[in-house]
C-alpha cells in the first residue's frame, strides 16, 4: 500500500546551524501534511501543517516546503537549539477524510541530534 | 492547566493476558483518540471517542477496544495479548474537534508483552 517515509533515520547538526528533515509520500490523493516533534518520554507535538494549495508555510523558526511534483515534504528548522533534539515525523492525509486521525498515514521519524 | 495524563506509564504483560490502559484528557476536552506507536509501523490510529461514543476507528482487530466515561476519561483494552502488541500507546485529547492539529498528546504507556 501507499505510505509516507523519511529519507534518513538520524540527522546530526551543529547547534546554531539550520536543519532540514525530509519526507517522501506516495499517495497522490494526499493534500494535507503535518509535521510532529516527539521528545524522549513524551507524546508527539504538532509543529506545523500545510495544504497542497501551498508550496511553503512558515512558523516560528520552522518552515515547511511542499513539492507536489516529486511528492516531497521538508521541515526546515532555523538556528537549531539543544531543545530541538527530538524525533520528527511527518503525516499525510487526503482532506476529503476531514483532516481527522483515521485518514492519516504517519512516517516513522528522523532523530535529530544537536551537537554542541 | 494539566496536560493529558496516561496510566500506567509502563506495563509488562504475558501473551494471552489482557490489559487496560487509562487516559485522562485535558480539562474541558471531550474527544480522546488512541494511537499505537511501534518502531516498525510508526504511529497508527486506533480509535476516537467523543461524548462516550466511538466516533472513528482505525484498522485494528477487535481485540482492541475502548470506552469513554461521562467525565471524558477513556480506557482502552487489549485482550488476548500477542507479542506484536508491544508498543507505546498514546492518547490525545481535543475540545471536540476531529482534526489532528487540535489534539494534545499524553506521554504514553509503554506496553511490553513477553
Amino acid at each position: 500500500g501507499e505510505s509516507v517515509g523519511l529519507h534518513l533515520p538520524t540527522l546530526s547538526v551543529q547547534e546554531g546551524d539550520n536543519s532540514i528533515i525530509n519526507c517522501a509520500y506516495s499517495n497522490s490523493a494526499s493534500d494535507y501534511f503535518i509535521w510532529y516533534k516527539q521528545e524522549s518520554g513524551k507524546g508527539p507535538q504538532f509543529i506545523i501543517d500545510i495544504r497542497s494549495n501551498m508550496d511553503k508555510r512558515q512558523g516560528q523558526r520552522v518552515t515547511v516546503l511542499l513539492n507536489k511534483t516529486v511528492k516531497h515534504l521538508s521541515l526546515q528548522i532555523a538556528a537549531t537549539q539543544p531543545g530541538d533534539s527530538a524525533v520528527y515525523f511527518c503525516a499525510e492525509t487526503p482532506m476529503y477524510s476531514g483532516g481527522g486521525a483515521d485518514g492519516l498515514t504517519f512516517g516513522k521519524g528522523t532523530h535529530l541530534i544537536i551537537q554542541p | 492547566k494539566a496536560g493529558v495524563t496516561q496510566t500506567p506509564r509502563y506495563l509488562i504483560k504475558t501473551r494471552g493476558q489482557q490489559v487496560t490502559l487509562s487516559c485522562s484528557p485535558i480539562s474541558g476536552h471531550r474527544s480522546v483518540s488512541w494511537y499505537q506507536q511501534t518502531p516498525g509501523q510508526g504511529l497508527q490510529f486506533l480509535f476516537e471517542y467523543f461524548s462516550e461514543t466511538q466516533r472513528n476507528k482505525g484498522n485494528f482487530p477487535g481485540r482492541f477496544s475502548g470506552r469513554q466515561f461521562s467525565n471524558s476519561r477513556s480506557e482502552m483494552n487489549v485482550s488476548t495479548l500477542e507479542l506484536g502488541d508491544s508498543a507505546l500507546y498514546l492518547c490525545a485529547s481535543s475540545w471536540g474537534g476531529y482534526r489532528v492539529r487540535e489534539q494534545y498528546f499524553g506521554p504514553g504507556t509503554r506496553l511490553t508483552v513477553t
